[in-house]
């Protein structure tokens, strides 16, 4: 059974700091990792795609892979109060299966 | 840009009906299509699987005979949902790629009420 599992919060950081959120995976096949963030009441948006170990960064977004640990993580940079939303991880196992397996998310609050 | 549609946005049913789902892939052109159901405060759970002019592959525990989806053209997928009851109320999403392992862009969602 393919799980990943989020912290689901909420997280609270303050405006302008490093907020941190992370994943794990339990399929160590996984190929592609994938980061969206959805806002209540609205479908996900896609923030981050990250395929091989390191980092990628984009904007104030980082994300981070390591494969040996089968962790990802999603770094946001001077985080602001748009920020708040739920940031879900998702990862695609490939063999054969079709579709992403999704953490159940992270509730992010950026206070002012 | 990767749009994707849906629609509708919002629908109320009797139970016993059926309700059809559009997903359309606006300014690409989607080999894969996939459904989502979200139940509040639950994360993503994929229901099935479409590829352009094949038949659908579920997901276990989804019936398949209950959630019809066709996905006759690269740009458009319909998910019915026959005969709903109000445990089917839930937020269906779809979404869209261009190849199986490629990246999905999801559509806005359709919230399905059923009285």
């Amino acid at each position: 059974q393919k799980e990943v599992e989020q912290n689901s919060g909420p997280l609270s950081v303050p405006e302008g700091a490093i907020a941190s959120l992370n994943c794990t995976y339990s399929d160590r096949g996984s190929q592609s990792f994938f980061w969206y963030r959805q806002y209540s009441g609205k479908s996900p948006e896609l923030i981050m795609s990250i395929y091989s170990n390191g980092d990628k960064e984009d904007g104030r977004f980082t994300a981070q892979l390591n494969k040996a640990s089968q962790y990802v993580s999603l770094l946001i940079r001077d985080s602001q109060p748009s920020d708040s939303a739920t940031y879900l991880c998702a990862v695609y196992s490939g063999g054969g299966a079709d579709g992403l397996t999704f953490g159940k998310g992270t509730h992010l609050i950026i206070q002012p | 840009g990767a749009v994707v549609s849906q629609h509708p946005s919002r629908v109320i049913c009797k139970s016993g009906t059926s309700v059809k789902i559009e997903c359309r892939s606006l300014d690409f052109q989607a080999t894969t299509m996939f459904w989502y159901r979200q139940f509040p405060k639950q994360s993503l759970m994929l229901m099935a699987t479409s590829n352009e002019g094949s038949k659908a592959t579920y997901e276990q525990g989804v019936e398949k005979d209950k959630f019809l989806i066709n996905h006759a053209s690269l740009t458009l997928s319909t998910l019915t949902v026959t005969s709903a009851h109000p445990e089917d109320s839930s937020f269906y999403i779809c979404s869209a790629s261009r190849g199986r392992t490629d990246t999905q862009y999801f559509g806005p969602g359709t919230r399905l009420t059923v009285l």
